[in-house]
């Protein structure tokens, strides 16, 4: 079936390294992917996304790869920080219906 | 701006009762959502609406109602609560289109016994 998932369940990253997260999605038609934070005891929290005929788009200390080729995509949060310590989904989004299907998550857990 | 208000924040039903779980979102958003998320799982989408008067079933809609009479509200009904339904519900809202961001309230837990 469709679906969005996560190599890593969880992410063990010193404060100030680099962190990688990535996922895997096996349905070629969504037109958006896109990640989301979630801290705990809130609703998830959207960083970026990264529309489906681009390779690489970056934000504040955060940039998206998308490899349409092997169907995966990572999430790189550069000189991690405490505050960056949270779960983080990907998510596709189709333009049919605007629907947004999550993936299972990751934590990350930055040690100082 | 209050964005998106769910309530109750928690509840506890017993097996069989009902209730509503109520959503409203103060951005003139089109698009609304229910989600459910289980303990260290992902969100599971149960249904979403497109705009007022319109309603489409998600990943996993047994169990659930939902309605859409104005823009604002997206209420999510239980019927005959069963312990597979305690989870945190969600609720969420967008604008569409190439705008991908949702804005998700503070979410439900609900726990049946």
């Amino acid at each position: 079936g469709e679906s969005v998932g996560l190599h890593l369940p969880t992410l063990s990253v010193q404060e100030g390294d680099n962190s990688i997260i990535n996922c895997a999605y096996s349905n070629s038609a969504s037109d958006y992917f896109i990640w989301y934070k979630q801290e705990s005891g809130k609703g998830p929290q959207f960083i970026i996304d990264i529309r489906s005929n681009m390779d690489k788009r970056q934000g504040q200390r955060v940039t998206v790869l998308l490899n349409k080729t092997v169907k995966h995509l990572s999430l790189q949060i550069a000189a991690t920080q405490p505050g960056d310590s949270a779960v983080y989904f990907c998510a596709e989004n189709r333009a049919a219906g605007n629907k947004l299907t999550f993936g299972g998550g990751t934590r990350v857990l930055v040690k100082p | 701006n209050a964005g998106v208000t769910q309530t109750p924040k928690f509840r506890i039903l017993k097996i069989g009762q009902s209730m509503t779980l109520q959503c409203t979102q103060d951005m003139n958003h089109n698009y609304m959502y229910w989600y459910r998320q289980d303990p260290g799982m992902g969100l599971k989408l149960i249904y979403y609406s497109v705009g007022a008067g319109i309603t489409d079933k998600g990943e996993v809609p047994n169990g659930y109602n939902v309605s859409r009479s104005t823009t604002e509200d997206f209420p999510l009904r239980l019927e005959l609560a069963a312990p597979s339904q305690t989870s945190v519900y969600f609720c969420a809202s967008s604008y569409g289109g190439k705008n991908t961001e949702a804005f998700f309230g503070q979410g439900t837990r609900l726990t049946v016994v």
